[in-house]
């Protein structure tokens, strides 16, 4: 099983130009979340979508948009990227069975560079 | 507002000592969960547990151990006789509506 998908692996960006991440999962599960990682920081949470057809805002969403059109798929979409935009990103995904708030599997992140 | 602090920025052991990493939180609610997580050098993050607000029992899996007090908001976390690859950053995090991380430990175990 694959789990989660991330793509590109890594990417150096321009400023000013626009990019898609992608994150796929195969592991069924209704909700899936967007995270940049910067050192010192933690993880924040960019985006979410608790299910299909449904998205919201996370601690830092700012320059960025999400769609998610069906349960496997979660791209994460820059505008107009801006070096503060330099992260690791991880998308991850969680069951919503039971109504609780289960573990998040994460992705093997995407490194973005924008210069 | 929701905020988990992980004060220890970095931690340096020798291998079989024993360490504890710990998490305070802050929430308003009364309904949430504590998450610990790890990302060794590799990258990946890999979940270790989930506890939901209600239940405070500490819990035991292997060498890994947790202890949640609601009085203190804290829920440290505690690996006895660690290894080397037990090296790796330790992420703590606390989920109502979203999910807030701390900014993680950094544990080195030396041989």
């Amino acid at each position: 099983t694959a789990g989660i998908t991330q793509a590109p692996t890594s990417q150096i960006l321009a400023a000013g130009r626009s990019m898609t991440l992608r994150c796929t999962q195969d592991m069924r599960h209704n909700a899936m979340y967007w995270y940049r990682q910067d050192l010192g920081l933690g993880l924040r949470l960019i985006h979410y979508s608790n299910t299909a057809g449904t998205t919201g805002k996370g601690e830092v969403p700012d320059g960025y948009s999400v769609s998610r059109a069906n349960t496997d798929d979660f791209p994460l979409t820059l505008a107009s990227a801006v070096p503060s935009q330099t992260s690791v990103y991880f998308c991850a995904s969680s069951s919503t069975s039971g109504g609780a708030y289960n573990e998040q599997f994460f992705g093997p992140g995407t490194r973005l560079t924008v210069l | 507002a929701q905020k988990v602090t992980q004060a220890q920025t970095e931690i340096s052991v020798v291998e079989k000592e024993d360490v504890t990493l710990d998490c305070v939180y802050e929430t308003r609610d009364t309904t949430y969960y504590l998450f610990w997580y790890k990302q060794p050098p590799s990258g990946e993050l890999v979940f270790l547990i989930r506890r939901n607000s209600f239940d405070e029992q500490n819990e035991i899996s292997g060498r890994y151990s947790w202890n949640f007090q609601k009085s203190t908001s804290s829920f440290n976390f505690t690996i006895t006789a660690s290894q080397v690859v037990d090296s790796a950053v330790y992420f703590c995090a606390l989920r109502n509506n979203d999910m807030r991380f701390g900014a993680g430990t950094r544990l080195t175990v030396k041989p």
